[in-house]
């Protein structure tokens, strides 16, 4: 898999969008993106992924740069909920792929 | 629909003893996997299962550890001899065989060896 870079922590307060970025330069071309996020004393929560165009679901969108290289994931009002730890995971989406978890960004919101 | 399930919740044993983890996944995942994560820590993939076949147990740390899967459905995650070493939380992860990169994990089991 691709390695990544991500800020180690990002603050918002609530109501407020978010953007939390990822670089992952040596992503190869069939490779998608993934993003995942902690939430205290859970198990992690898939969030969206994608391939080349920009993604939209209820949770979140996902903007990719047109070279690929990084990612940007938009919460796009911040909520007290969403203080999670983000983590962009590139790789295959076929075949056996276990989910290799950087440090991801951990996110705090602020009411 | 209903997501993965994991029991037990929670999980204290002593050290030498045997435990054993279950994990229920979505219907009609037949990839499924274990992770570990240890407090303050990432995860640390364990096993893979396709099916009832386990094609990658790389991750086991040890003997000790061992997993089955029965029906392409319930998985056992044992752990004889704990040490307090074992003491994690314990997650189990099921996707579609074709999107294995979206998995949809369960709550985890939290094991304490004493």
């Amino acid at each position: 898999d691709a390695k990544t870079t991500q800020p180690n922590s990002m603050e918002s307060n609530e109501e407020e969008p978010v953007h939390l970025p990822c670089n992952h330069s040596t992503i190869s071309g069939t490779d998608y993106i993934h993003w995942y996020r902690q939430l205290p004393s859970q198990g992690p929560e898939y969030v969206i992924h994608g391939l080349t165009s920009n993604v939209n679901n209820r949770m979140a969108s996902l903007a990719i740069a047109e070279d690929r290289k990084s990612s940007t994931l938009i919460l796009h009002r911040a909520t007290l909920r969403d203080a999670a730890v983000y983590y962009c995971i590139p790789g295959p989406n076929t075949g056996f792929q276990k989910l290799v978890f950087g440090t991801g960004t951990r996110l705090l919101v602020s009411p | 629909g209903a997501g993965v399930s994991q029991s037990p919740s929670n999980k204290v044993t002593e050290k030498g003893k045997d435990v054993e983890l279950r994990c229920d996944p979505i219907s009609g995942h037949t990839a499924l996997y274990w992770y570990r994560q240890r407090l303050g820590q990432g995860l640390e993939f364990l096993i893979y299962f396709q099916g009832n076949s386990a094609p990658d147990k790389s991750g086991l740390p040890s003997d000790r550890f061992s997993a089955e899967r029965t029906g392409e459905s319930v998985s056992t995650l044992t752990i004889q001899r704990t040490q307090q070493e074992d003491s994690a939380v314990y997650l189990c992860a099921s996707s579609l065989p074709d999107r294995v990169k979206t998995q949809y994990f369960g709550p985890g089991t939290r094991l304490l060896v004493l």
